[in-house]
C-alpha cells in the first residue's frame, strides 16, 4: 500500500522568509509526486510534479520541490514567502500503474504573516 | 475555458435522506474522478470514470454511494441513505490522459456535504 505523510498540520512563516512544507511518501516502485494547493473557497490547483529526471522541480508561483529518494521525501519550498501564499497544501503520490489516481496527504495549512 | 464545476457547493441534509452531487468536467476530458475529504483528514479517492465507464471504483465506501456518468459528460454521485460519517467535501477532478501518470488533475471547488 502507498501512503503520504505531511507531519505538520500548520506552518507559520513571516513574509519574505523562506518556507518549507514537508512531505514523505511510501510507495512500491518509482513514485510520481505532486503538490496541490487549495486557496480559501477554491478547488485544488496543481503546483508542480516530479516524474523523472532532475530532482529539483520548479512549479507555479515560485514554488519548487526536491525529490530525495533515499529519504523518500518531496518537500515543498519557496525562497521568499508572500502573504498570498497562505493556503492549504497537499502532497500526493501516484500509484504505480494507477494512471492519475492520487493518494494524498492530510494537508498542511501555510500561514504567512507580515 | 470553463473549469470543473460542481453543484451544489454546500448541502445540509438529515441522516437517512438522499443527496445527489453533480460534476461537469472540462470539455473534452474523458477522465473524471471523485475524491472525498473528511474533516481534517486526507483526500481519498472514490472512483474513476473513463468516458461513461467505471475504470476504478475501489474507493467507494459502500453501496449507499452510486456514481454515474451517462453519455460520458457530466457525472453524478448519489448518497442514499446518507449517514453522519458521509459528511465531508466531495471533490471532482478531470484530466485528458491518465495512462502516462504525467498529467495533472483539474479539480472543482468541491461540494460540502453536512449530514445532521
Amino acid at each position: 500500500a502507498q501512503s503520504v505523510a505531511q507531519p505538520e498540520d500548520q506552518v507559520n512563516v513571516a513574509e519574505g522568509n523562506p518556507l518549507t512544507v514537508k512531505c514523505t511518501y511510501s510507495v512500491s516502485g518509482n513514485p510520481y509526486l505532486f503538490w496541490y494547493v487549495q486557496y480559501p473557497n477554491r478547488g485544488l490547483q496543481f503546483l508542480l510534479k516530479y516524474i523523472t529526471g532532475d530532482n529539483l522541480v520548479k512549479g507555479s508561483y515560485g514554488f519548487e520541490a526536491e525529490f530525495n529518494k533515499s529519504q523518500t521525501s518531496f518537500h515543498l519550498k519557496k525562497p521568499s514567502a508572500l502573504v498570498s501564499d497562505s493556503a492549504l497544501y497537499f502532497c500526493a503520490v501516484s500509484l504505480t500503474g494507477g494512471g492519475n489516481k492520487l493518494t494524498f496527504g492530510t494537508g498542511t495549512q501555510l500561514k504567512v504573516e507580515l | 475555458e470553463a473549469g470543473v464545476t460542481q453543484f451544489p457547493s454546500h448541502s445540509v441534509i438529515e441522516k437517512g435522506q438522499t443527496v445527489t452531487l453533480r460534476c461537469d468536467p472540462i470539455s473534452g476530458h474523458d477522465n473524471l474522478y471523485w475524491y472525498r475529504r473528511v474533516m481534517g483528514k486526507e483526500i481519498k479517492f472514490l472512483l474513476h470514470f473513463v468516458k461513461e465507464s467505471k475504470q476504478d471504483e475501489s474507493g467507494m465506501p459502500n453501496n449507499r454511494f452510486l456514481a454515474e456518468r451517462t453519455g460520458g459528460t457530466y457525472s453524478t454521485l448519489k448518497v442514499q441513505p446518507a449517514e453522519l460519517e458521509d459528511s465531508g467535501v466531495y471533490f471532482c477532478a478531470s484530466s485528458q490522459d491518465p495512462g502516462t501518470r504525467t498529467g495533472e488533475l483539474f479539480f472543482g471547488e468541491g461540494s460540502r456535504l453536512t449530514v445532521l
